[in-house]
């Protein structure tokens, strides 16, 4: 089966430019998350998706990030304009929800710089 | 406060022995999982094992083993018989059932298998 898919992955860009980083879920997963990982933070959750639909957006940082999950196969996470404080490692993560031992897999990740 | 705390920022074993890394959770909540990950070098995130708060028996999966302690609050992983591949972050995360989906993380602890 394939694993959550997340493109690209590795992005380097300047500051000020638009970043769009893509995920595919784990079919038939109905729950999405984006993650942020940090040497200073470690892994924070930004959002997360519930049957397409946004639950929890608490830990998005700015308004400079935004995400989209138009259906159940495909989610985007956006910032714009790209600030060098965003450098870090994005996670996508999906999950079945309903059942307590289920976890949550990760993508590869990519790997941010701005510079 | 944090919720999930792993005190060891760094663990040393040699390569057969067993190693215990520590994790200590904070939660009001009665039912909530706790599940541990592994994070080599090359940066992916990969689920070893998961542990149910009433589950009644330690949770095991391989050489990995829980030792969950629940009125100490605490569960931590065993690693039996080291490998060198058993080198890597280990992160402790819960997920609180009576809230939403989201996993909170611990700091890491970075285990290195000496041969």
């Amino acid at each position: 089966d394939a694993g959550v898919i997340q493109s690209p992955r590795h992005e380097v860009t300047e500051m000020g430019q638009e970043v769009t980083l893509r995920c595919k879920p784990i079919s038939g997963h109905n729950s999405l998350f984006w993650y942020r990982q940090t040497m200073m933070r470690g892994l924070e959750l930004l959002i997360y998706f519930n049957n397409n639909v946004p639950i929890d957006d608490s830990g998005m940082p700015e308004d400079r990030f935004s995400a989209k999950m138009p259906n159940a196969s495909f989610s985007t996470l956006k910032i714009q304009p790209s600030e060098p404080r965003d450098s870090a490692v994005y996670f996508c993560a999906s999950s079945k929800t309903g059942i307590d031992n289920q976890p949550q897999h990760f993508g590869d990740g990519t790997r941010l710089s701005i510079l | 406060a944090q919720k999930i705390t792993q005190t060891q920022p760094g663990m040393f074993v040699q390569e057969k022995e067993a190693v215990t890394l520590d994790c200590t959770y904070d939660t009001s909540d009665p039912s909530y999982g706790l599940f541990w990950y592994k994070q080599p070098s090359s940066g992916e995130m990969i689920f070893l094992i998961y542990q149910g708060s009433y589950d009644q028996q330690n949770a095991t999966e391989g050489r990995y083993s829980l030792n969950f302690q629940k009125a100490r609050k605490s569960a931590n992983l065993v690693i039996s018989a080291s490998q060198l591949g058993d080198s890597a972050m280990y992160f402790c995360a819960m997920r609180e059932e009576g809230g939403s989906e989201k996993l909170v993380f611990g700091k890491g602890t970075k285990l290195t298998v000496n041969p």
